[in-house]
Formats: C-alpha cells, sequence, structure tokens
C-alpha cells in the first residue's frame, strides 16, 4: 500500500455516460497528478494541482475535467468519452513547498477504464 | 522538449545475475530523476529519486546512477531474483516545470 488509494478499480462506460474516478492521500502531500497510461506507450501526464490550484494542464480533451477540493482528494469527471480514451489512469502525489512538487511520486493502483 | 527513452524493451536473465537498465534523457537541465516498478495491472511504486545535484541514490541492491552531462541514468540490480520481475520505469522533470516525462519502460523477467 501505498497511501494512495483509487476508486473504482475497474470502470466499463458508453460514450454518452458520465463517470468520475477519485482518488484519495493519506500521506499528507499537497501535489497530486492524473496521468494515462495506454498500452504500448510511456505514461502520459494529463494534471498536476499544487497547493489545490491547477498547475499542468498537458493539452487534454475538454471531455476530462479534473477537481481538486482540497489536498487529500482528486477527481478526474468524465464525459462523452471515445472507445480511445481506454486505458489505465493512474493518480499520484507528492510533497510540495511554496507551490513546488519537489519530491517522490507516490502513485495508487490505477482505475482499469473500458470504453464502448 | 524533454524526452526518455529506455533500452532495452525487454530483458531475461537467470537468477542471481546482476544488470544494468538504461534511461536517456535528452535535457539535461533535469529537476530529478526517479525509478518505479509497475507488476502487472498495477500502479507504480517508487524505487529510488535523484536530485539533480546528486550523483546516485542506493537502496538494499538497487543502485541508480544520473550523469547529466551525457544525458544518462541507470539502475543497477545485485543479485538478481524472480520477484525482481516487472517492468522498470524512469522518469525525469524538467527544471521549471511539473511534468514528469516517462521512458516507455524496461521489462525484466529474472528465471529461476
Amino acid at each position: 500500500e501505498t497511501g494512495v488509494t483509487q476508486t473504482p478499480r475497474h470502470l466499463v462506460m458508453g460514450m454518452t455516460n458520465k463517470k468520475s474516478l477519485k482518488c484519495e492521500q493519506h500521506l499528507g502531500h499537497n501535489a497530486m497528478y492524473w496521468y494515462k497510461q495506454s498500452a504500448k506507450k510511456p505514461l502520459e501526464l494529463m494534471f498536476v494541482y499544487s497547493l489545490e490550484e491547477r498547475v499542468e494542464n498537458n493539452s487534454v480533451p475538454s471531455r476530462f475535467s479534473p477537481e481538486c477540493p482540497n489536498s487529500s482528494h482528486l477527481f478526474l469527471h468524465l464525459h462523452t468519452l471515445q472507445p480511445e480514451d481506454s486505458a489505465l489512469y493512474l493518480c499520484a502525489s507528492s510533497p510540495a513547498s511554496s507551490g513546488r512538487a519537489l519530491n517522490e511520486q507516490f502513485f495508487g493502483p490505477g482505475t482499469r477504464l473500458t470504453v464502448l | 522538449k524533454q524526452e526518455v527513452t529506455q533500452i532495452p524493451a525487454a530483458l531475461s536473465v537467470p537468477e542471481g545475475e546482476n544488470l544494468v537498465l538504461n534511461c536517456s534523457f535528452t535535457d539535461s537541465a533535469i529537476y530529478n530523476l526517479q525509478w518505479f516498478r509497475q507488476d502487472p495491472g498495477k500502479g507504480l511504486t517508487s524505487l529510488l529519486l535523484i536530485q539533480s545535484s546528486q550523483r546516485e541514490q542506493t537502496s538494499g541492491r538497487l543502485n541508480a546512477s544520473l550523469d547529466k552531462s551525457s544525458g544518462r541514468s541507470t539502475l543497477y540490480i545485485a543479485a538478481s531474483q524472480p520477484g525482481d520481475s516487472a517492468t522498470y520505469l524512469c522518469a525525469a522533470r524538467s527544471s521549471g516545470t511539473y511534468k514528469y516525462i516517462f521512458g516507455t519502460g524496461t521489462r525484466l523477467k529474472v528465471l529461476a
């Protein structure tokens, strides 16, 4: 256990559905990340929040909408996804100081998303 | 733009062998570099993090080195065991950004 939990672990959704992925960290960190991992491609950084402020939006389509209500929770809201969005979505957290993420990232187990 | 490459893509070794995994990056102005392992269908487990001011880090049988001038990091695994079988990923964070750029990984299999 890394101290980062993600729910659900598996999700199947249709292209017209709306769903949300949840991430929670119990490490006292204040930087949180969303990554997408597709087969045979490197992990792609999607969003970074530091001290609850979004500091990185890596050209992600608007059908993915992040939310960080506090430093322990991060959500990824999904709407009208495409089959090519099927992937493993990983959340991570790290310590941050003065708005900068300094140290190691700790990852959750991921949510395996399938879009039909 | 930072690019990270890992060679080889896959590696099989007999148990007990010492081995080296390679990670190359194009932008030498990195803030830090982190090594992870990932078991099939699972999240990533942090192994070692090297700050830009450091040359190496050690944890148990693992040793990671960093050479910014050549754009290379290596992960040395001593006395490999079947439990070391996993995919090993490196990620480089460039100075002045929050972005970690990952390599595609080396899939390691240690044979008993």
